[in-house]
């Protein structure tokens, strides 16, 4: 089945500076979904993407769909406390596909 | 209340108890799932339920039992679990299935002794 690869497991960075994170895969997705989730509490939805090459933003956070739509990533810039948390990213192949998570990746952010 | 709340926020059963798991969706949506959280490991959906019919059951064990009464409750029946079941199981809800993105509620935090 479709697997998506998000790697390393966890990054460490400095409050300030910018971070980013991939999400590959082998298989074509038509929709990417970047989460995040905060220590006891559920996945919550950052970032939607629907079309191939889309770049979009909210707030600090910009999200790109790759245009071989294999692949996504997603900038944090001027990292805070608050960062911290784990990333997931999520692909659909279909309308009515399942959803496909990645292991997520791990930010923790040194003040 | 808003979103997508689950209850109990933690749980401890023995492998003989039976118990139940609690969501509730206050967005209007009329899908909702039962994933299951485990530490480094993507996450496993379970269950899918479509306008309160289920359309998706993951191979998963019978000693997980669901129900959706409406489109907003979603419960899950737990009976002789096994220690390997310990795990987060997060509710999400979504507006349709095709392209919409999941809302999820904050999980139980489920142990089996």
């Amino acid at each position: 089945g479709q697997q998506l690869n998000q790697s390393p497991q966890s990054m460490f960075i400095q409050e300030g500076e910018d971070v980013s994170m991939n999400c590959t895969s082998s298989s074509i997705f038509n929709t990417w979904l970047w989460y995040k989730q905060d220590p006891g509490e559920g996945p919550v939805l950052l970032i939607a993407l629907y079309k191939a090459g889309e770049l979009t933003s909210n707030g600090r956070l910009t999200a790109q769909f790759g245009i071989t739509r294999k692949d996504s990533f997603l900038n944090i810039s001027a990292s805070i406390p608050s960062d911290v948390g784990i990333y997931f990213c999520a692909g659909l192949t279909g309308a009515n596909s399942k959803l496909t998570f990645g292991k997520g990746i791990t930010l923790s952010v040194r003040p | 209340e808003t979103g997508v709340t689950q209850t109990p926020r933690h749980l401890v059963m023995g492998m003989t108890n039976k118990k139940s798991l609690k969501c509730e969706q206050h967005l209007g949506h009329n899908a909702m799932y039962w994933y299951k959280q485990s530490a480094k490991k993507p996450l496993e959906l379970m269950f899918v339920y479509s306008l309160e019919e289920r359309v998706e059951n993951n191979s998963v064990p019978s000693r997980f039992s669901p129900e959706c009464p409406n489109s907003s409750h979603l419960f899950l029946h737990l009976h002789t679990l096994q220690p390997e079941d310990s795990a987060l199981y997060l509710c999400a809800s979504s507006q349709g299935r095709a392209r919409s993105p999941l809302h999820f509620g904050n999980g139980t935090r489920l142990t089996v002794t």
